[in-house]
């Protein structure tokens, strides 16, 4: 009964390298979720994504940052020439249906950039 | 702006007793009111929620209680068990039903420690 994986569990990158976040929903969820926290604060929502479609980006800042969910693979967020700001932990969720209030959510990556 | 607020950073609690951890909202779209409880180095796990139908909800241990008219919300936790330490976050999505979906509006989080 494996729950949201996602990998890797620690990333560091140092300034301007690219970082590329995996997130492989719960079998049979369709629907993916990307959160960020930010030290000493909440998640914020980032992107929400279909099979092979973004449905609600209106969290991702407006550059460098790109997310993905394939028909065949797990969902990616990249994150482009990084700088320190982005350094957080990035959560990935998912659920089964549309008007699910209940997202399951992986245990995250903490991307650090030195 | 702060849509989701949960004003106390920390909450210290004997075991057997009761956690009463709180959350204020500003946004009167929102509809749907859910507690997700984190462990360290873990993703957060759903606890309960509430409909804004609905003032109270229980579950176990866990009760949450909204407030519309103060757009507050609480949730009770009895009797506190030492596993119950964890961060405790409040969330608010506007238009579940019909609108958007997954994009939850969290606070900021409430520690929970919970002493033998």
């Amino acid at each position: 009964n494996a729950g949201v994986m996602q990998n890797p569990r620690h990333l560091v990158r140092r300034r301007g390298q690219e970082a590329r976040l995996r997130c492989s929903p719960m079998k049979g969820h369709s629907h993916v979720y990307w959160y960020r926290q930010l030290p000493e604060e909440g998640l914020k929502f980032m992107v929400y994504l279909q099979k092979e479609n973004i449905i609600d980006e209106s969290g991702m800042p407006k550059e460098r940052f790109s997310a993905e969910f394939p028909k065949e693979g797990p969902s990616i967020l990249r994150i482009q020439q990084v700088v320190r700001g982005d350094s957080a932990a990035y959560f990935c969720a998912s659920s089964p249906e549309t008007h699910s209030e209940k997202l399951f959510f992986g245990s995250g990556t903490q991307l650090s950039v030195l | 702006d702060q849509q989701v607020k949960q004003n106390s950073p920390s909450l210290s609690v004997q075991e057997g007793r009761i956690s009463i951890l709180n959350c204020d909202y500003t946004n009167s779209m929102f509809d749907y009111f859910l507690w997700y409880k984190k462990y360290p180095a873990e993703g957060p796990t759903f606890l309960i929620s509430i409909s804004s139908i609905k003032d109270k909800n229980e579950d176990g241990r866990f009760t949450v209680f909204l407030n519309k008219s103060a757009k507050h919300l609480s949730l009770h936790i009895v009797p506190s068990q030492p596993g119950d330490s964890a961060v405790y976050f409040c969330a608010a999505s506007e238009g579940n039903y019909g609108g958007s979906q997954g994009n939850l509006i969290f606070g900021k989080g409430t520690k929970l420690s919970v002493k033998p």
